[in-house]
C-alpha cells in the first residue's frame, strides 16, 4: 500500500514553461485535493475533486488546471509557470468530504520557477 | 472567510521541557486536525477532534478543542527532538465539504 504518490519530487522551470505534476493514490479514496505551502502562510487548496471526472476551484485556483480522468490520479497542470508559482505543492486525498475522514498526503513537489 | 490562526509562530525549547501551541479560529468549527510536517516531507496526521471539549493523546502528545470549538491546543509533555517539525491545524468549517483551511505552522526546535 503506498498510499500517496507524488511526481516529480522536485522541478525547476523556466518562467513560461509548462508541466505536470501527478498524484495517485492507491487506496480508493473519493476525494483528492491540491495544496501549495509557502512560508508564513501554511496550506493553500488549489483546486480539488470529489470523484472521478469532477474537479472544483480551491482558494487559490488561478494559474493552475486540473483533471481526474481517473479514481486514482489527479494532475496539476501549470500552463505557464511564473515565479510566483514558486513553491512546495502537496496532494492528499480522503475517504469523503467531511472532518471525520482524515486526509492523507503526499511527500510534496519542490518547484522553482526562474 | 473562516481564519485559523497559529501561535507562536516558532518555538525553541529545550528537550525535556513541555510546550503548548494554539490554533484559533474566527468561526465554529466543525471539526479540527492535527498534522506534523517534518522538512522536506509531507503532512502526517496527528489528531481529529469533532466535539465541543473533546481531548485526545497519542505518546507525549495532547490536543484538546474547547466548549464552543473555537479554539484548539496541542501540548508536548517532556519534549524530544523527534518532535521537531511543523505543526499545522487545519479545519473544516460548516460550509465546506472536506476542503481543509490550515494555519500558518508553528516551527518547533527541541534542543538536546
Amino acid at each position: 500500500n503506498a498510499g500517496v504518490t507524488q511526481t516529480p519530487k522536485f522541478r525547476v522551470l523556466k518562467t513560461g514553461q509548462s508541466m505536470t505534476l501527478l498524484c495517485a493514490q492507491d487506496m480508493n479514496h473519493e476525494y483528492m485535493y491540491w495544496y501549495r505551502q509557502d512560508p508564513g502562510m501554511g496550506l493553500r487548496l488549489i483546486h480539488y475533486s470529489v470523484g472521478e471526472g469532477t474537479t472544483a476551484k480551491g482558494e487559490v485556483p488561478d494559474g493552475y488546471n486540473v483533471s481526474r480522468l481517473k479514481k486514482q490520479n489527479f494532475l496539476l497542470g501549470l500552463e505557464s509557470a511564473a515565479p510566483s508559482q514558486t513553491s512546495v505543492y502537496f496532494c492528499a486525498s480522503s475517504y469523503a468530504g467531511r472532518a471525520i475522514y482524515e486526509q492523507y498526503f503526499g511527500p510534496g513537489t519542490r518547484l522553482t520557477v526562474t | 472567510s473562516q481564519e485559523l490562526e497559529q501561535s507562536p509562530q516558532s518555538l525553541i525549547v529545550q528537550e525535556g521541557k513541555n510546550l503548548t501551541i494554539n490554533c484559533t479560529s474566527s468561526k465554529t468549527l466543525y471539526g479540527l486536525y492535527w498534522y506534523k510536517q517534518k522538512y522536506g516531507e509531507g503532512l502526517i496526521f496527528l489528531m481529529m477532534l469533532q466535539k465541543g471539549g473533546e481531548e485526545k493523546s497519542h505518546e507525549k502528545i495532547t490536543a484538546k478543542l474547547d466548549e464552543k470549538k473555537q479554539q484548539s491546543s496541542l501540548h508536548i509533555t517532556a519534549s524530544q527532538p523527534s518532535h521537531a517539525g511543523i505543526y499545522l491545524c487545519g479545519a473544516d468549517p460548516p460550509s465546506n465539504t472536506g476542503k481543509l483551511i490550515f494555519g500558518q505552522g508553528t516551527t518547533l526546535q527541541v534542543k538536546p
